[in-house]
């Protein structure tokens, strides 16, 4: 089947600006994750989400960063008053059940240029 | 702490040539233990994983790794590299527990030349 879908792939935005990032999991994943990457370095978690419960949210950097899974399947994570710190890939990843031992599955990432 | 180290930014390797990334560890109990490939402008490709059992785990393209308690290691390996294997590799790792994230190193650079 398909795979974690990511749109769009490239946004950029002028300093100031809100932004809206979608994930499409794999179909009847009920785990859904939100990583950040910054230039050079590895991936960094943001948020978790078992269905529609978002179960953890300590890796958000701050209040401007919000994200939401209301049905259970799409997820978008939003970020307000966007600044250049902002910049960075941001990848969704999806995993079947929920258990630590389950493989998680990534998109191809969403690249923000903050400008 | 960092909870995954990649000691090495870079690995150049001929082709032919045996292909070694080298992680170690540093949480506590026995965690889930994960090996990710990325390519230029995509996401990452999940490679395989330690959860438990036999040490040596086999994964996708002819690549293993080897879990190693005692030196907290888990180094990846690949007996014969070819130049497509050029690309970031990512250790992760996942405490057993409700800890659902995984931990990244910060990616070690593979190129196989020709």
């Amino acid at each position: 089947g398909a795979g974690v879908s990511q749109s769009p792939r490239y946004k950029v935005a002028k300093r100031g600006q809100d932004v809206a990032l979608r994930c499409d999991p794999i179909s009847g994943h009920v785990s859904l994750f939100w990583y950040q990457q910054a230039l050079g370095q590895g991936p960094e978690f943001l948020t978790y989400f078992q269905n529609e419960a978002q179960l953890d949210k300590s890796g958000l950097p701050s209040d401007r960063f919000f994200a939401e899974r209301p049905e259970g399947s799409v997820s978008t994570l939003k970020i307000q008053r966007t600044q250049q710190e902002d910049s960075a890939v941001y990848l969704c990843a999806s995993s079947p059940i929920g258990g630590a031992e389950d493989t998680q599955y990534f998109g191809p990432g969403t690249r923000l240029t903050v400008l | 702490a960092q909870s995954v180290a990649q000691p090495e930014d870079q690995v150049n390797v001929a082709e032919g040539n045996p292909l070694t990334v080298k992680c170690t560890y540093s949480v506590s109990g026995n965690p889930y233990l994960f090996w990710y490939v990325q390519y230029p402008n995509r996401g990452l490709q999940f490679l395989l994983k330690y959860i438990t059992g036999d040490n040596l785990v086999k994964g996708s393209y002819g690549f293993e790794a080897e879990f190693n308690k005692s030196q907290t290691s888990f180094h990846l390996k690949k007996p014969s590299a070819l130049v497509s294997d050029s690309a970031l590799y990512f250790c992760a790792v996942r405490r057993r527990s409700n800890d659902y994230k995984l931990s990244f190193g910060a990616g070690t650079t593979v190129t196989v030349r020709a």
